[in-house]
């Protein structure tokens, strides 16, 4: 099983709907989640990050954490052209001021317009 | 500087020689981190450094991997003996603080532009 699992997609949304992405953890002592934005041939760039178990909403996007289930989600409310990306979920490492961050393959998000 | 810079960005060598990958932080960043991403994959730790100390570098693949932040602030990750499955964008990132436990702190790590290797 790897340590930090997402739908590879790609994942098709028309504008102005709700894009939704899924990820898996196996670390059940993981505690920090992050999603990263990476634009064909660019870097990762984060846009949201997550500690607690709930939602955590910054401008059209939610973070969805429920440790119980190991899973956390990426909602992207009034989808743009402009998300068109891959995202990817990473974890932190469960052990104590070890920065070290895992991530998964990344969910290709495509908007229609 | 504004961002993390890497050099070169392209890097392409002869199977069996050594490549050295340089990263520069941002400026101030305590933290700076290497991983290896394969197309159509996430990124891959390699290993990462608070100041000039290698907190952990067990994500290097084997002995021919090394790398190095002798003053606390540039880093070089070093391939010796390259061979071919050693290409991929080698990427590099750096964060503000070694202590993330910090009520509100994301201690965000921010990737530079990669360096592209390929080993013929």
């Amino acid at each position: 099983q790897k340590e930090v699992e997402q739908n590879s997609g790609p994942l098709s949304v028309p504008e102005g709907a709700i894009a939704s992405l899924n990820c898996t953890y196996s670390d059940r002592g993981s505690q920090s989640f992050f999603w990263y934005r990476q634009y064909s041939g660019k870097s990762p760039e984060l846009i949201m990050f997550i500690y607690s178990n709930g939602d955590k909403e910054d401008g059209r996007f939610t973070a969805q954490l429920n440790k119980a289930s190991q899973y956390v989600s990426l909602l992207i409310r009034d989808s743009q052209p402009s998300d068109s990306a891959t995202y990817l979920c990473a974890v932190r490492s469960s052990n104590f001021g070890n920065e070290k961050l895992t991530f998964g393959t990344g969910t290709r998000l495509t908007i229609i317009p | 500087g504004a961002g993390v810079s890497q050099s070169p960005r392209y890097k392409v060598t002869k199977r069996g020689q050594d490549v050295a990958l340089r990263c520069d932080p941002i400026s101030g960043h305590v933290s700076l981190y290497w991983y290896r991403q394969a197309l159509g994959q996430g990124p891959e730790f390699l290993t990462y450094f608070n100041y000039e100390a290698q907190q952990d570098k067990s994500g290097l693949p084997n002995d021919r991997f090394s790398a190095e932040r002798p003053e606390g602030s540039i880093s070089t990750l070093t391939i010796q003996r390259t061979e071919q499955r050693d290409s991929a964008m080698y990427r590099c990132a750096s964060s503000l603080s070694p202590t993330p436990y910090i009520a509100g702190s994301d201690n965000e790590q921010f990737f530079g532009p990669g360096t592209r290797l390929t080993v013929l």
